[in-house]
């Protein structure tokens, strides 16, 4: 049974950075794409990023470049995100979420396991 | 970067209707479009990928079809499991942008 756990609940200030991770298990972690999505409240789901870990690549969204960085631990099956330079707007709950392609595949950017999410709280 | 219309943003229905939400991309997209149910408080599940494939597990009476620039999601019966809000999300490139989501609830 494929699980993604994900670190707690944050409070940040603004213009500081936090990291969330998201530990894998259940499947073999290096061979699928990982990519973190993240939802304001009320909001539909947003795309931040992902990793390809046997290809060894990152790919991010345009809004989000320079500002995040995601990475992988293989050792210990797991995804970490880091966003930089934080904003109120970037209070939002943060999802890992592994892509449905399937092992060793190139990902398709749909996404069939999820973390349970972090709620990270940008305020001063 | 593709702008995804989802319609309607809410929908009223009662256990055993057939009930369609439509998801439009502003430009064609082939069969990149998914599907996901979400409950309060917990992570979006997949339902259809591709457009119109069933993921493993999820119920038949949920069905996708749709190519190029208009797609839809049917439940054939609601079932009181089945109210919650749903997501269309293209897959087709960067960024891979989801809509802003149909609540459906109970009538």
């Amino acid at each position: 049974q494929v699980q993604l756990e994900q670190s707690g609940a944050e409070v940040k200030k603004p213009g500081s950075s936090v990291k969330v991770s998201c530990k894998t298990s259940g499947g073999t972690f290096n061979t699928y794409g990982i990519s973190w999505v993240r939802q304001a409240p009320g909001q539909g789901p947003e795309w931040m990023g992902g990793i390809i870990p046997f290809f060894g690549t990152t790919h991010y969204a345009q809004k989000f470049q320079g500002r995040v960085t995601i990475t992988t631990d293989e050792s210990t099956s797991t995804a970490y995100m880091e966003l930089r330079s934080l904003r109120s707007e970037d209070t939002a709950v943060y999802y890992c979420a592994r892509d449905g392609a399937g092992s060793y595949q190139p990902p398709q950017y749909y996404f069939d396991y999820w973390g349970q999410g972090t709620l990270v709280t940008v305020s001063s | 970067d593709i702008q995804m219309s989802q319609s309607p943003s809410s929908l009223s229905a009662s256990v055993g209707d057939r009930v369609t939400i439509t998801c439009r991309a502003s430009q064609t997209i082939s069969n990149y479009l998914n599907w996901y149910q979400q409950k309060p408080g917990r992570a979006p599940k997949l339902l259809i990928y591709a457009a119109s494939s069933l993921h493993s597990g999820v119920p038949s009476r949920f069905s996708g079809s749709g190519s190029g620039t208009d797609f839809t999601l049917t439940i054939s019966s609601l079932q009181p499991e089945d109210f919650a809000t749903y997501f269309c999300q293209l897959s087709y490139r960067s960024p891979y942008t989801f809509g802003q989501g149909t609540r459906l609830e109970i009538k």
